[in-house]
């Protein structure tokens, strides 16, 4: 019964790739998150997303774009794949700003991105 | 945004008791949380606080001054699996509403 879950754990590819990453999660949460995290492991966010907004980190490439088919689901794809984007790519969710002031987030075990 | 500063790495004995500080700069505090992560695996939260105080859980404990920009997550009877990267997020009331993290405190327990 895994809460937040992603696919694929480890991801080896090419320069120049368009590669997508999956995330699910069953806690029943409206908010979900992307993050990277650097060699430095410094967590950075990436979006913000529940049905009703997305919010970009606006340091973001626009070849990283997010995709939510459903409420449970939020994926990333990335587009032309630069040595840069190599890090680990974290999922999360939260109950959202309604659930109150904790709003706790839940993380994904990650996803090992290397770019070639 | 804020600005959030902790020790890179400390290092502890097993069964002592260490602090690891956290110092931010926000316009508007709403919330600092503490998150453990083990190498290769995800973060997990660990506490919350918003109001002043200490919030006590267990061996770990987590101490927030509003006034001061600061909170310490204080860990009691270190065992060798706390060595671990720990993480201080603080929300900002402005509109994300989403924490910014701390580049984290790798913390090494030694027997």
């Amino acid at each position: 019964d895994t809460a937040v879950s992603q696919t694929p754990k480890y991801l080896v590819t090419q320069m120049g790739n368009d590669k997508s990453i999956k995330c699910e999660q069953n806690l029943g949460h409206d908010t979900m998150y992307w993050y990277k995290q650097d060699s430095k492991k410094f967590l950075k966010i990436m979006f913000s997303y529940n049905n009703k907004e997305l919010i970009i980190n606006e340091t973001v490439p626009n070849r990283f774009s997010p995709k939510s088919p459903d409420k449970a689901h939020l994926n990333l794809h990335i587009n032309s794949l630069e040595l840069g984007d190599s890090a680990v790519y974290f999922c999360a969710s939260s109950q959202g700003r309604s659930a109150g002031a904790t709003d706790t987030q839940y993380f994904g075990p990650g996803t090992r991105l290397t770019v070639l | 945004g804020q600005n959030i500063d902790q020790p890179t790495e400390m290092t502890a004995t097993e069964g002592a008791i260490v602090q690891i500080n956290c110092t931010y700069q926000t316009s508007g505090f709403n919330g600092l949380f503490w998150y453990q992560q083990h190498a290769g695996e995800a973060p997990t939260f660990l506490s919350y606080n918003v109001l002043d105080g200490l919030e006590e859980k267990g061996r770990f404990s987590s101490f927030l001054s509003r006034s001061k920009g600061y909170s310490y997550l204080l860990l009691k009877e270190l065992q060798m699996k706390d060595s671990a990267s720990y993480l201080c997020a603080v929300r900002d009331r402005g509109g994300s509403y989403i924490p910014t993290f701390g580049r984290g405190t790798s913390l090494i327990v030694h027997p």
